[in-house]
């Protein structure tokens, strides 16, 4: 069983486009995130829910809206997309808001905006 | 401002050769630091958490490190699976991670 998944695994998208990028987790965490891992590799925290609640929301464009249905699910929807929007965007979620626990991670989409 | 800068950027062993990745940060109020491996393609999956300076922990050929400003992941005997880029990441409010460092084990 995969404990954080994510699809799609790829996502190839014409600029001006919205789409959407899914996750669900089954280990029973009350916390997800979304992070974005540039093409220098660096792993950046975007959003983080807890319980269905928004916790963090770093400096990203407002284009970006993650939604959480439930709090197994976190979704990410990304509106009028941009070249510069390429990147891995990687799902976790981990036992509680604290950070000092250890996260567990899906295994990536990798979106490219052409 | 806080930054995590991990060195070497890439390392190059063969088989059985022990090294040391660094991990040096500038966080006030860490809560813990984290190491994690990352496979290409696939999410970075946990190794270690150290919370205070002296702390050690070991995981087959790995055993992290933690002083106030740094932490080292010392890789004793490596084997090519070992190959992978390993992640170091501090928290206080949030998570910041490093740029990785790729570890390429040769047989």
């Amino acid at each position: 069983d995969t404990a954080v998944s994510q699809t799609p695994k790829y996502l190839v998208t014409q600029m001006g486009n919205d789409k959407s990028i899914k996750c669900e987790q089954n280990l029973g965490h009350d916390t997800m995130y979304w992070y974005k891992q540039d093409s220098k590799k660096f792993l950046k925290i975007m959003f983080s829910y807890n319980n269905k609640e928004l916790i963090i929301n770093e400096t990203v464009p407002n284009r970006f809206s993650p939604k959480s249905p439930d709090k197994a699910h976190l979704n990410l929807h990304i509106n009028s997309l941009e070249l510069g929007d390429s990147a891995v965007y990687f799902c976790a979620s981990s036992q509680g808001p604290e950070t000092d626990t250890e996260a567990f991670f899906g295994q990536g989409t990798r979106l490219t905006v052409v | 401002e806080d930054q995590v800068t991990q060195s070497p950027e890439a390392l190059r062993l063969q088989e059985g050769e022990s090294s040391s990745l660094n991990c040096s940060y500038t966080v006030s109020g860490l809560r813990g630091l984290f190491w994690y491996r990352q496979d290409p393609g696939k999410g970075p999956e946990f190794l270690f958490t150290l919370y205070s300076a002296g702390e050690e922990k070991e995981k087959e050929r790995l055993k992290a490190t933690l002083t106030k400003k740094e932490s080292f992941l010392h890789i004793t005997a490596p084997k090519p699976e070992d190959s992978a880029t390993y992640l170091c990441a501090v928290s206080y409010n949030k998570l910041i991670f490093g740029a990785g460092t790729r570890l390429a084990v040769h047989p």
